[in-house]
């Protein structure tokens, strides 16, 4: 595709739900980031893949988050047992992640809404 | 380590004012820094990179290794300039680290 793609756009979803959302990344692109962008606030690092190392998952905030990412193609981040405080826009970026000069692409980002 | 540090969140200023959104940064090695910008609505998209030594929509950033800063700068701030601002660092050539981000609000 042209560029980072999520689906979906906007989800919402019940507290207590399981939640699944989904980023392709750019093809070639082998570092993938996910990030939390709650209303007005800045961003917050969730989760980076970068080839077939082990992912850094500093960033995420509770074992309720967990994501995966299938070699180098489509990741999914997950959320178990949503809660009102899980509200927020999830963005998802690919860069080529190797050598030289490059930049970080993102998507336009699923809003989730738990109610 | 926060590797990107934006120390203000909102920065408001009067059209036609100078802006200066501040960013500094920790690594040891030869930075590649970089701005993002998010106008309401769009997604996140590069502004400018240092090594490109480029001006965008009057925008110019100088990369200052004696202070580890990569300030932000225009001369004369447009209404359209509002939107959140995005300092962000490429570590080792590989890893993008962000900082919390900046909102400029530009008011008329």
């Amino acid at each position: 595709g042209a560029g980072v793609s999520q689906s979906p756009s906007n989800k919402v979803t019940e507290k207590g739900k399981d939640v699944e959302l989904r980023c392709d990344p750019i093809s070639g692109h082998t570092a993938l980031y996910w990030y939390r962008q709650r209303l007005g606030q800045g961003l917050e690092f969730l989760i980076y893949f970068q080839g077939n190392s082990a992912p850094d998952k500093s960033g995420l905030p509770s074992d309720r988050f967990s994501a995966e990412r299938t070699g180098e193609s489509v990741s999914t981040l997950t959320i178990q047992r949503t809660q009102q405080e899980d509200s927020a826009v999830y963005l998802c970026a690919s860069s080529l992640g190797t050598g030289g000069s490059t930049e970080a692409f993102f998507g336009q980002g699923t809003r989730l809404t738990v109610v | 380590a926060q590797r990107v540090t934006q120390p203000e969140k909102l920065l408001s200023v009067f059209k036609g004012a100078p802006v200066e959104l501040k960013c500094n940064y920790s690594y040891s090695g030869s930075p590649e820094l970089f701005w993002y910008v998010q106008y309401s609505r769009q997604r996140l998209q590069l502004l400018l990179r240092h090594i490109s030594r480029e001006s965008i929509k009057g925008f110019t950033a100088d990369l200052n290794k004696g202070e580890t800063s990569f300030h932000l700068k225009k001369p004369f701030a447009q209404e359209e300039d509002s939107a959140m601002y995005y300092c962000a660092l490429l570590y080792n050539f590989n890893k993008f680290y962000f900082g919390s981000g900046t909102k400029l609000n530009v008011k008329p």
